[in-house]
């Protein structure tokens, strides 16, 4: 049972464009989303999170949007560059004694095209 | 500053075979995690262990046994290698602290292929 889903699955977007990339949660007892970002070769790195008490969380280019009551989260990249091509994870997390157990979306593979 | 040392880089094996990953970092974390990553399906959680000598089950933990024998290092054993299993597997390390989420610091993983 796939408990975070995210879409779509590969994007491509034209160097200086806005990215949207969205998720989706099923379990309510999620109460904070990571989005990570994984280069070829290597393992992915935190990107922005956002707790479920808030709505948006803004880092630079990157901004994440959050709706609790329709279980629903996006990434916002402006101004995409071709060093953000990446594949992207979203993540949920549930918190577990001494351990956050994330459960990760299949991932979006971003190109940014110059 | 620290890193996450996995190795090997790239581990072949035969089928039926037993093999071990391995797993170091100089965070000083105390929790530490097992991910499995194949092509399309996102990250799964096979083990993870909150303090030296602990484990716990994730959602993909049948097949594999763990062993953490320090705090820094955490090593996951593949039983019976099958060839439908050859994937990345990913070593992470973080803080947990009460009502407190902390960023997972990953390995550049572990390339598994199974002849």
């Amino acid at each position: 049972q796939q408990q975070v889903r995210q879409s779509p699955q590969s994007l491509t977007v034209w160097e200086g464009g806005t990215t949207v990339l969205t998720c989706s949660y099923e379990d309510s007892t999620f109460n904070y989303f990571p989005w990570y970002q994984q280069f070829p070769g290597e393992g992915p790195a935190l990107l922005i999170s956002i707790l479920s008490v808030s709505d948006k969380k803004e880092d630079g280019r990157f901004t994440t949007f959050f709706n609790k009551r329709e279980k629903k989260l996006s990434l916002h990249i402006i101004d995409s560059q071709p060093g953000d091509s990446a594949t992207y994870f979203c993540a949920a997390s549930a918190r577990a004694e001494g351990a956050d157990r994330l459960t990760f979306g299949k991932g979006t593979q971003l190109i940014i095209q110059p | 500053g620290g890193i996450i040392t996995q190795t090997p880089k790239f581990l072949i094996g035969q089928e039926g075979q037993k093999l071990t990953l391995k797993c170091q970092q100089n965070f000083n974390h105390d929790t530490m995690y097992w991910y499995r990553q194949d092509s399309g399906k996102g990250l799964r959680l096979i083990y993870y262990s909150i303090t030296e000598n602990d484990l716990q089950k994730g959602d993909l933990s049948e097949g594999y046994d763990a062993s953490r024998e320090k705090k820094s290092s955490f090593s996951l054993t593949v039983t019976s290698a099958q060839k439908n299993e050859m994937a990345v597997f990913l070593c992470a390390s973080s803080k947990v602290g009460l009502g407190v989420f902390y960023e997972q610091y990953f390995g550049p993983g572990t390339r598994l292929t199974v002849l």
